[in-house]
């Protein structure tokens, strides 16, 4: 049982780039979230998924797409990578979302640099 | 706007002493609270939670309690221990089934031998 798995763990892009970052995990939950960690900073909510097939927005969405064509895997895309997006960017999952005490699993991280 | 509200970004103590972290929190549509505890280049993990119903959840070393009243909690540790060292992030979730968390921005805490 791996948890919440995370790739890359480190990667460099430069500006107007494109990548996808991926998450999976092996514990058949059916909520992912994806959340990205600034230099001294909080977890901000990017995106979420309560299930296949159904995805909504977080806190800061902008210059993010999702999708969760399966319950195991919810890969983040960049589309045009800005300097902005400089972060750790956590995906998380829950099995009922939440419903008893909102307790999410992370995985270990993925540090993106843009220059 | 910080919703969830950490004031104290560093707490150092002695091991064997209490450690005592704390958060403030606005919205009063927050119906369970978090402790995450996070190392250096992993993930958070869950520590403790306690429902806005309560005033006092304990977990071995750990006690969280919560004043509605105030908008506040606290996390206690007792006794602490170097391996507690760590950055600790209290969350908020709102009411309602939203499953969305809100975040402080942490404090770290080191615990000298």
């Amino acid at each position: 049982n791996a948890g919440v798995t995370q790739t890359p763990k480190f990667r460099i892009l430069k500006i107007g780039q494109s990548m996808t970052l991926q998450c999976t995990q092996d514990m058949n939950h059916n909520y992912m979230y994806w959340y990205r960690q600034d230099p001294g900073m909080g977890l901000k909510l990017i995106y979420y998924s309560v299930g296949a097939g159904i995805t909504d927005k977080g806190e800061v969405p902008n210059g993010y797409n999702v999708s969760r064509s399966t319950t195991e895997d919810f890969p983040l895309r960049l589309e045009l990578a800005a300097p902005s997006q400089t972060s750790v960017y956590f995906c998380a999952s829950s099995y009922d979302g939440g419903l008893l005490s909102g307790e999410q699993y992370f995985g270990p991280g993925t540090r993106l640099t843009v220059t | 706007d910080q919703q969830v509200k950490q004031n104290s970004p560093s707490l150092s103590v002695q091991e064997g002493r209490i450690s005592i972290l704390n958060c403030d929190y606005t919205n009063s549509m927050f119906d369970y609270f978090l402790w995450y505890k996070k190392y250096p280049a992993e993930g958070p993990t869950f520590l403790i939670s306690i429902s806005s119903i309560k005033d006092k959840n304990e977990d071995g070393r750990f006690t969280v309690f919560l004043n509605k009243s105030a908008k506040h909690l606290s996390l206690h540790i007792v006794p602490s221990q170097p391996g507690d060292s760590a950055v600790y992030f209290c969350a908020a979730r709102y009411s309602g089934g939203s499953e969305k968390l809100v975040f402080g921005k942490g404090t770290k805490l080191t615990v000298n031998p």
